[in-house]
């Protein structure tokens, strides 16, 4: 099994300019996340779902949308990219929400928008 | 408003000493909390899940305790080695995974 896996692992982008961030996991988990890490302030939630076709929002999700069109799939997008985006992107997925499962991290994307 | 602060923000140790890393929540009706080590560049990998029904759990060398009524939870790492150098993240569960609150990590170097 790969796990989670995301694409790409870097990338640099202009201010205005939109791009799709990939993740895909092989454990037929019914749970995938989108997180941001930046220096000093751990990980923050940007959108989640919690099965296919399904995605809500966390505790930063303004400048980011997402889908689940297949269960094994969840992308992250950016419409329009501001400086204040640059940060390493994690994608994570569980079996489900609740009870002891742990969740499973991707490797990152690290994103910069100059 | 749940927060989650780890102290120290980094801790030098040399190798074979026992160390402890703090994690303090300010909400004690946590559903359970999650330990994780992530390497520079590289994503988080989970060591050791307490759920709000258990004291600790044990890993090999690591030993995770929960006290929700102070709101603390500390991971004991024994007989520290250079491979245990790496950020240490706690994370806070509520009643369901989209309220997740992570700590902001202690950074950990085990000199040789």
């Amino acid at each position: 099994n790969a796990g989670v896996t995301q694409t790409p692992k870097f990338r640099v982008l202009k201010t205005g300019q939109s791009m799709t961030l990939l993740c895909a996991q092989d454990m037929n988990h019914e749970y995938m996340y989108w997180y941001r890490q930046d220096p000093g302030m751990g990980l923050r939630l940007i959108h989640y779902s919690v099965g296919e076709g399904t995605t809500a929002k966390g505790e930063v999700p303004d400048g980011y949308n997402v889908s689940r069109l297949k269960k094994q799939n969840f992308l992250l997008g950016l419409e329009s990219a501001a400086p204040s985006q640059t940060s390493v992107y994690f994608c994570a997925s569980s079996p489900s929400g609740r009870g002891a499962n742990e969740q499973y991290f991707g490797p990152g994307t690290r994103l910069t928008v100059t | 408003k749940q927060e989650v602060t780890q102290i120290p923000a980094a801790l030098s140790v040399p190798e074979g000493e026992n160390l402890v890393l703090n994690c303090s929540f300010t909400d004690s009706a946590i559903y359970n909390l999650q330990w994780f080590r992530q390497d520079p560049g590289k994503g988080l990998t989970s060591l050791l899940l307490i759920q709000s029904s258990q004291r600790e759990q044990t890993s090999g060398r690591l030993n995770a305790s929960l006290d929700k009524s102070s709101g603390r939870s500390t991971l004991y790492i024994a007989a520290s080695q250079p491979g245990d150098s790496a950020t240490y993240l706690c994370a806070v569960m509520k009643t369901s995974y989209d309220k997740v609150i992570f700590g902001p990590g202690t950074s950990l170097s085990v000199i040789p």
